[in-house]
């Protein structure tokens, strides 16, 4: 199975930030990663695909960069709704695998 | 666009449940559809797929599902369904059903997820 590595797992953050969330995974998947947010006690919501993709409808704040085996979501100028938690998902191959998260929380 | 999940209950270890999942405002015929599981404070799990017609309803599982878990579909209901047997403690989640990619979608994306149902196995 393919894992993937998320860093940090805990990000402390302030409104108007720049943060970088890093998803590495154990053998290389192309550009076959995707990015989710998820909100306490809601499910969650794609924000990117392709490595690369906004989705329709996701600020363009958020952006995602990567290849292979290392890949990043960005969020330039973080908004109070942002703070979250974030998964990177691959689906390279099966069984399909999501990384251990990352909260972003308010500073 | 609407995924509705339904059937999440309290059930003893060694027990059996349905899940259903009730898709609305799409063509639920052309897209593979799958379940993915959160346990309570943990992150998100895949648990299986069912492709569409032209794909032949094929399946995938998870390892820690398969020979326990069966992912069915009926097409002239829109519905999703996982049937869960001999289940264990350490399938207490929330289950998500979760829209998969048709033949229009350029990635495999899981793009529209219901709000989920908790399963809780305890004795």
């Amino acid at each position: 199975d393919i894992q993937l590595t998320q860093s940090p797992s805990f990000l402390s953050a302030s409104v108007g930030d720049r943060v970088t969330i890093t998803c590495r995974a154990s053998q290389g998947i192309s550009n076959y990663l995707a990015w989710y947010q998820q909100k306490p006690g809601k499910a969650p919501k794609l924000l990117i695909h392709g490595a690369s993709t906004l989705q329709s409808g996701v600020p363009s704040r958020f952006s995602g960069s990567g290849s292979g085996t290392a890949f990043t979501l960005t969020i330039n100028g973080l908004q109070p709704e942002d703070f979250a938690t974030y998964y990177c998902q691959q689906v390279n191959s099966y069984p399909y695998t999501f990384g251990q998260g990352t909260k972003l929380e308010i500073k | 666009v609407q995924l509705v999940e339904s059937g999440g209950a309290l059930v003893q270890p060694g027990g059996s449940l349905r899940l259903s999942c009730a898709a609305s405002g799409f063509t639920f015929s052309d897209h593979y559809m799958d379940w993915v599981r959160q346990a309570p404070g943990k992150g998100l799990e895949w648990v299986g797929r069912i492709r569409n017609k032209a794909n032949g309803y094929t399946t995938q599982y998870a390892a820690s599902v398969r020979g326990r878990f069966t992912i069915l579909r009926d097409d002239s209901e829109n519905s999703l369904y996982v049937h869960m047997n001999s289940l264990k403690t350490e399938d207490t989640a929330v289950y998500y059903c979760t829209r998969g990619p048709s033949q229009y979608s350029i990635d495999d994306v899981f793009d529209v997820w219901g709000q989920g149902t908790m399963v809780t196995v305890s004795s």
